[in-house]
């Protein structure tokens, strides 16, 4: 069955310092990936996403970037955070028979 | 602009009544439209998948409208239990520009008292 990792959890960081949180799926290939960012009682803001490894759109301008080293590894960065990066970041995979989207556990960050 | 809206206030209803929760859209040609449900601190959870070409769609207690039309999707909980408190979140995919992409409503929350 397939599977979708996220970590860490939770983080806090201070302003200015990087950032990289890690999205792995297990259990089948070339699925699409995305991140997305929820700010506290709001939507879901997507950032990118990835239809194939080194493939990347980004969707909002941003102090933040992706990678797509592998085919089930999608990785969010940022050389320096700002205060309004905090949020609620969600990793999410596309490509299963149901049609829907599988989210990870999400990684709430905390930039202080 | 593309814009979804869902009921902006929280829903409360009590135990054993039918939940039906609203999602309009303007500015958008969808392919499809899901929903997922919510917890909090959790990740989103897929519920359903509607097409363009379906009125309606069932799932256990779950049952979904889809009218192009009026541009609007309903969300139906059946016999609600306490259990069912989440926020619901629907979101729209599948026009031609927007590839594999979906876009989220801010979602519904929804309380059942027992």
């Amino acid at each position: 069955s397939q599977t979708i990792h996220q970590w860490p959890a939770t983080l806090v960081q201070p302003v200015g310092s990087p950032l990289s949180l890690e999205c792995t799926v297990e259990g089948t290939s070339n699925p699409n990936l995305y991140w997305y960012r929820q700010a506290a009682g709001r939507g879901l803001q997507l950032l990118f996403y990835s239809v194939g490894i080194g493939q990347i759109s980004s969707e909002v301008p941003q102090n933040l970037s992706a990678s797509r080293p592998q085919d089930r590894q999608f990785i969010l960065s940022s050389k320096k955070l700002l205060l309004s990066d905090s949020g609620f970041y969600l990793c999410a995979w596309s490509g299963g028979s149901t049609g829907g989207y599988t989210f990870g556990s999400g990684t709430r960050l905390t930039v202080v | 602009s593309q814009k979804i809206e869902q009921n902006s206030e929280a829903l409360n209803i009590q135990e054993g009544k039918t939940a039906t929760l609203t999602c309009n859209y303007t500015n958008y040609s969808p392919a499809y439209l899901q929903w997922y449900r919510q917890d909090p601190g959790r990740g989103p959870v897929f519920l359903l998948l509607i097409r363009e070409n379906e009125k309606e769609k069932r799932k256990e207690r779950l049952k979904v409208t889809f009218d192009t039309t009026l541009k609007q999707s309903l969300f139906h909980i059946t016999a609600s239990q306490p259990a069912d408190s989440a926020t619901y979140l629907c979101a729209l995919g599948g026009q031609a520009s927007s590839a594999s992409k979906i876009i989220f409503g801010s979602g519904t929350r929804l309380s059942i008292r027992p």
